[in-house]
């Protein structure tokens, strides 16, 4: 079963503009992740952010989370053309602690330079 | 520096062939998992193990099957390969449920 969904399925900006990747989902969680794949290659962890969180800093990320509305954005500030990739959602979801994770569908971003 | 490496990167083979991807770590994870990746199904879990001799069942499990008889290793066999099988398989690794995973690169099968 799918739970989380992302919008937009894909992205196309200019080097230097912010990037925007949501994620919505359907039950309550631990803690939601992104993780990127550039292409022909396996997932990589960004950011984790717990339920009990609203926002996160990582670099040129900020991940917010709004529980109430289940769902996540992804900001990418000051994109790089290094940042096309797609991205995913996961999130951990109650019961706890089973290491499950649930991948959204992905946003393929596309930066060009 | 610690790593999960898949292999082979590339596989084909034949419907009704027995087919084992391996997967190895380093990172001495016991928590170890499988996905598969399809265009417009994201990734889907089809095995996990917490530890040696432990296995499970992801969502995705038919047709295929795990042993986990080392902290390192856990190898996918497909049973008897079928062209729904076709796909792009990640394993993946982690220290603590919940915690963020660690993935491989991928092989990718086809099934003819």
């Amino acid at each position: 079963s799918q739970q989380g969904e992302e919008d937009p399925q894909a992205l196309s900006i200019q080097e230097g503009e912010n990037a925007t990747m949501n994620c919505s989902y359907k039950t309550s969680i631990n803690n939601l992740q992104w993780y990127r794949q550039n292409s022909g290659r396996g997932l990589v962890h960004l950011i984790l952010i717990r339920s009990n969180e609203r926002e996160k800093h990582s670099g040129r990320l900020r991940v917010t989370l709004d529980t109430s509305k289940k769902s996540s954005s992804l900001l990418i500030t000051a994109s790089r053309a290094a940042d096309t990739a797609s991205y995913f959602c996961a999130t951990d979801a109650i019961p706890s602690n089973t290491g499950k994770l649930i991948f959204g569908q992905g946003t393929t971003l596309q930066v060009k330079p | 520096d610690a790593e999960i490496t898949q292999s082979p990167r590339h596989k084909i083979t034949e419907t009704g062939r027995q087919v084992t991807l391996a997967c190895h770590q380093t990172w001495n994870h016991n928590n170890m998992f499988w996905y598969r990746q399809d265009l417009g199904h994201g990734l889907r879990l089809i095995h996990y193990s917490y530890g040696v001799q432990d296995t499970n069942k992801g969502e995705v499990s038919d047709g295929y099957s795990v042993s986990r008889s080392n902290t390192e290793d856990l190898p996918l066999t497909l049973e008897s390969a079928a062209s729904s099988q076709t796909s792009v398989y990640f394993c993946a690794s982690t220290s603590g449920l919940g915690s963020p995973l660690h993935f491989g690169n991928g092989t990718r099968l086809t099934v003819t």
